[in-house]
């Protein structure tokens, strides 16, 4: 099947640790993205990209970081430095850039 | 800055019925619209999408209007069924030019329920 997958479904982390949250997908699509979402809101986007070896920030990239080694893996590191890391986040990926998004099951990740 | 807005956040229909989702934006580089569905917990799920060159876009029971001079769009959703309750987004984008790299816009959804 193909398909997205995130993993963990939830994930807790002590306050000052850095997490990282794994995204893959079978769907040899070339761009992926990573989104953030906090109670009544929208998606922000976190960072994408378009190639392998190559990634752009977003709105929001203060505190995170990612790498596109593969093709089919985008992960995102949530650092220290993120002051409100605890959210759900969401991996995307699309054909081409401006192709529709379609997106992961979603990670909860909550700072204690 | 909120370049597109949800401005009701619930929507409350009985089953068999139409259901309107409103949205507007303020961009007028958007020229790729898309309607998402959630359930709480997942990842949102594509429903329908519709480019500026179209005023409308349908979907078996999913419609989505664009009325670019308004900066509006809509999704009707008929007949209603209680499996649509769920979160509806919109997203958009600006494609033209090649510059946006697929960069998506959302609203901040409405709450869609459906009553048997």
């Amino acid at each position: 099947d193909g398909g997205i997958t995130q993993s963990p479904k939830y994930l807790f982390r002590k306050e000052g640790q850095n997490v990282t949250l794994s995204c893959e997908q079978n769907l040899n699509h070339d761009a992926m993205y990573w989104y953030r979402q906090d109670p009544g809101q929208g998606l922000r986007l976190i960072y994408y990209s378009q190639i392998v070896n190559d990634f752009q920030k977003g709105d929001i990239a203060e505190g995170y970081s990612v790498s596109r080694e593969k093709k089919e893996s985008f992960p995102l590191t949530v650092t220290s430095a993120q002051k409100n890391p605890t959210a759900f986040y969401l991996c995307a990926s699309s054909m081409y850039s401006s192709d529709t998004q379609y997106f992961g099951p979603g990670t909860r990740l909550t700072v204690l | 800055d909120q370049q597109v807005k949800q401005n009701s956040p619930s929507l409350s229909v009985q089953e068999g019925r139409i259901s309107i989702l409103n949205c507007d934006y303020t961009n007028s580089m958007f020229d790729y619209f898309l309607w998402y569905k959630k359930y709480p917990a997942e990842g949102p799920t594509f429903l329908i999408s519709i480019s500026s060159i179209k005023d409308k876009n349908e979907d078996g029971r999913f419609t989505v209007f664009l009325n670019k001079s308004a900066k509006h769009l809509s999704l009707h959703i008929v007949p209603s069924q209680p499996g649509d309750s769920a979160v509806y987004f919109c997203a958009a984008s600006a494609n033209a030019g090649g510059t946006s790299y697929g960069k998506l816009t959302f609203g901040q959804g409405t709450i869609l329920t459906v009553h048997p």
